[in-house]
């Protein structure tokens, strides 16, 4: 298996634009997390789908920030419009079991300026 | 917010020591897992311990964990260059998992 797949892995963008986010989880995977990393703030759950569901969407930051998983093998995270702060490493990550947390498989990462 | 803390921010040993992280949390938890990140990487999961073990062995690494003190600690034997990475804590609670803010290890060779 390729493991998780994230898109683009690098994005640079102006202030006010819109930017997409894509994951391709691992087949067979049920739950689909997304994560933020900063400097500042570390690593922050911002949702996750069970089954394509969204389950927990209180760590998104603000409205600006939404996500969708259309099918069992995709998942993006949108922000609109995207501001300097957004700056970031966005993770996405699949698990096959989420009750109790256990392992999770992170993709690569797309790293986010906002300029 | 983040759950586990992790201590020491920073770790630099040489290559054959061994190398202790630790991890403390607030609220209580079902497991707690350590990952691995190297820089510009994803998180690599490492090993999972339950609230109802004490103690677990993975190849070079022997994670402990006491609920009562809510900690936990990593310890990774004879140390190569190549475990050079930031090490993070997990937790989990009801529907949510927190990590901490990582431990920097450098290995020097």
């Amino acid at each position: 298996d390729a493991g998780v797949i994230q898109s683009p892995r690098h994005e640079v963008t102006e202030m006010g634009q819109e930017v997409t986010l894509r994951c391709k989880p691992i087949s067979g995977h049920d739950y689909l997390f997304w994560y933020r990393q900063t400097m500042m703030r570390g690593l922050e759950l911002l949702i996750y789908f069970n089954n394509n569901v969204p389950i927990d969407d209180s760590g998104m930051p603000e409205d600006r920030f939404s996500a969708k998983m259309p099918n069992a093998s995709f998942s993006t995270l949108k922000i609109q419009p995207s501001e300097p702060r957004d700056s970031a490493v966005y993770f996405c990550a699949s698990s096959p079991l989420a009750g109790g947390w256990n392992e999770q498989f992170f993709g690569p990462g797309t790293r986010l300026t906002v300029l | 917010s983040q759950q586990g803390e992790e201590d020491p921010q920073a770790l630099s040993i040489q290559e054959g020591e061994n190398a202790t992280m630790n991890c403390s949390y607030k609220t209580s938890i079902n497991n707690l897992q350590w990952y691995r990140q190297n820089s510009g990487r994803g998180l690599v999961h490492l090993i999972l311990i339950r609230s109802n073990e004490r103690e677990k062995h993975s190849g070079r690494l022997r994670v402990t964990l006491d609920t009562s003190k809510k900690s936990s600690s990593l310890l990774i034997t004879a140390s190569r260059a190549a475990d050079t990475a930031s090490y993070f804590c997990a937790t989990d609670e009801v529907d949510d998992m927190r990590f901490g803010a990582g431990t920097r290890l450098t290995v020097k060779p």
